[in-house]
């Protein structure tokens, strides 16, 4: 299984609601990320767990807030977000837990804030 | 100037065509750096992958890595309709540091 897996593959959600992005992968990789990627833009890089410990947080808003419940599962909650928020959210994995540049990426959760 | 600079296309070539696509960059301390393809509404897929100076072949991709110049290239020989996609290219200093991408160029393959 080479696979990122991403759920849901679309959400769309008004400022007040929460809601929440699920990754899962079960390559055995110790490293996970997450990335926003707005259209004909690059992937930005906001958060890195790496042995499911946080250990690079891009200075995200608070109205992010991720969570690692395993080796092979990482979330993203999402609360009060602002439509300036309407992005592709990308999952990313790596085999070890440094980063050296080589990712697998899961398709997206196409994301729309009303 | 910024860090990793990318022709931002697009470009649109006839299927069989040889495509360049090329990166420049300022951080001497780059030394990984690898090629993504990105299928519309699919996420990044690694193409290529390099850590010196030199060429590195995959089927129908070269890529090629020149570290005294800071440039970096990718080569698609015979081009097909199914290499239409965004190529992003990607660099890092070191493990644990953070990968830094190219904008992306669209590349269309006209059949």
């Amino acid at each position: 299984d080479t696979e990122v897996t991403q759920t849901p593959k679309h959400l769309v959600m008004g400022m007040t609601n929460k809601k929440s992005l699920k990754c899962e992968q079960h390559m055995g990789h110790r490293a996970m990320y997450w990335y926003k990627q707005k259209a004909k833009k690059p992937p930005e890089l906001m958060f890195v767990y790496s042995y499911e410990k946080l250990s690079i947080n891009e200075s995200v808003p608070s109205r992010f807030s991720p969570e690692c419940p395993n080796s092979s599962l990482l979330n993203l909650h999402l609360h009060a977000l602002q439509p300036e928020d309407s992005a592709l959210y990308l999952c990313a994995s790596s085999s070890s837990g440094r980063n050296t540049g080589e990712l697998f990426f899961g398709e997206g959760s196409r994301l729309t804030v009303l | 100037q910024k860090e990793v600079e990318q022709d931002p296309g697009p470009l649109s070539v006839p299927e069989g065509a040889i495509v360049s696509l090329n990166c420049t960059y300022s951080n001497s301390a780059f030394q990984y750096f690898m090629w993504y393809r990105q299928y519309s509404r699919k996420g990044p897929e690694l193409l290529m992958y390099t850590y010196s100076s030199g060429n590195k072949e995959d089927g129908r991709f070269t890529a090629q890595v020149d570290k005294s110049s800071k440039y970096i290239s990718l080569f698609i020989r015979d081009s097909q309709p199914s290499d239409s996609a965004t190529y992003l290219c990607a660099m890092i200093s070191g493990a644990n540091s953070k990968l830094t991408f190219g904008k992306g160029i669209t590349l269309s393959v006209r059949p």
